[in-house]
């Protein structure tokens, strides 16, 4: 079965560097998506991107966030200058094209650990 | 404020029974409600998605209803089972945008004991 692949699993990084967390949608799916989930909290939305372009985001998704389809199956959530509070677990979902009036599962990675020094 | 509450609490329950958990949302009118279930460390599974127009959502052992004057969702499994163990999250789509920016419920974490 396809599934959404996150790549690294755990990523340490001391605060100000910046990090790239890498995803690989399912292949025939159009909409793509950023979440993180600090411990014990819940799942946020962070960015939708369809047609390579961004859809929506949240205030969470400041400047210091970016995202990019760098080719035709890589989905990339870029962090310029992380901070103490980055530190979570970010996944990555993808969802098949919108059906008219209704709305798609999301299939979500395993996410990437991103632990800050 | 919008709120999207799921009991916080974790809920134990015996195999064979029946869980039902709930999600109540205010100041939000979602046109469907998504339920995912959610291991430690692992990404979010979807299970059902329930429409405005729809009462209730059943799949295998699992059974959504979705009351849109009680703003408020509840999933069923019945004959639970050790593996049903997990996190259950509900979730929506605030403003039916279509883009499918979901906002989910803090979780409610099910114990299932043999």
């Amino acid at each position: 079965e396809p599934e959404v692949t996150q790549t690294p699993s755990h990523q340490v990084t001391q605060m100000g560097q910046e990090v790239i967390l890498r995803c690989v949608p399912i292949s025939n799916h159009l909409y793509f998506y950023w979440y993180r989930q600090i411990l014990g909290q819940k799942v946020e939305f962070l960015v939708s991107f369809y047609n390579n372009e961004i859809s929506e985001k949240s205030e969470i998704f400041d400047d210091q966030f970016s995202v990019e389809r760098p080719d035709g199956s890589n989905f990339t959530l870029k962090i310029r200058s992380t901070k103490l509070e980055d530190s979570a677990m970010y996944f990555c979902a993808s969802s098949e094209a919108l059906l008219a009036g209704g709305n798609n599962e999301q299939f979500f990675g395993p996410g990437t650990r991103l632990t800050v020094l | 404020s919008q709120k999207i509450e799921q009991n916080s609490e974790a809920l134990n329950i015996q195999e064979g029974k029946t869980a039902t958990l709930t999600c109540n949302y205010t100041n939000y009118s979602p046109a469907y409600l998504q339920w995912y279930r959610q291991d430690p460390g692992r990404g979010p599974v979807f299970l059902l998605l329930i429409r405005e127009n729809e009462k209730e959502k059943r799949k295998e052992r699992l059974k959504v209803t979705f009351d849109t004057t009680l703003k408020q969702s509840l999933f069923h499994i019945t004959a639970s089972q050790p593996a049903d163990s997990a996190t259950y999250l509900c979730a929506l789509d605030p403003w039916n945008t279509g883009f499918q920016k979901l906002v989910f419920g803090t979780g409610t974490r099910l114990l299932v004991s043999p």
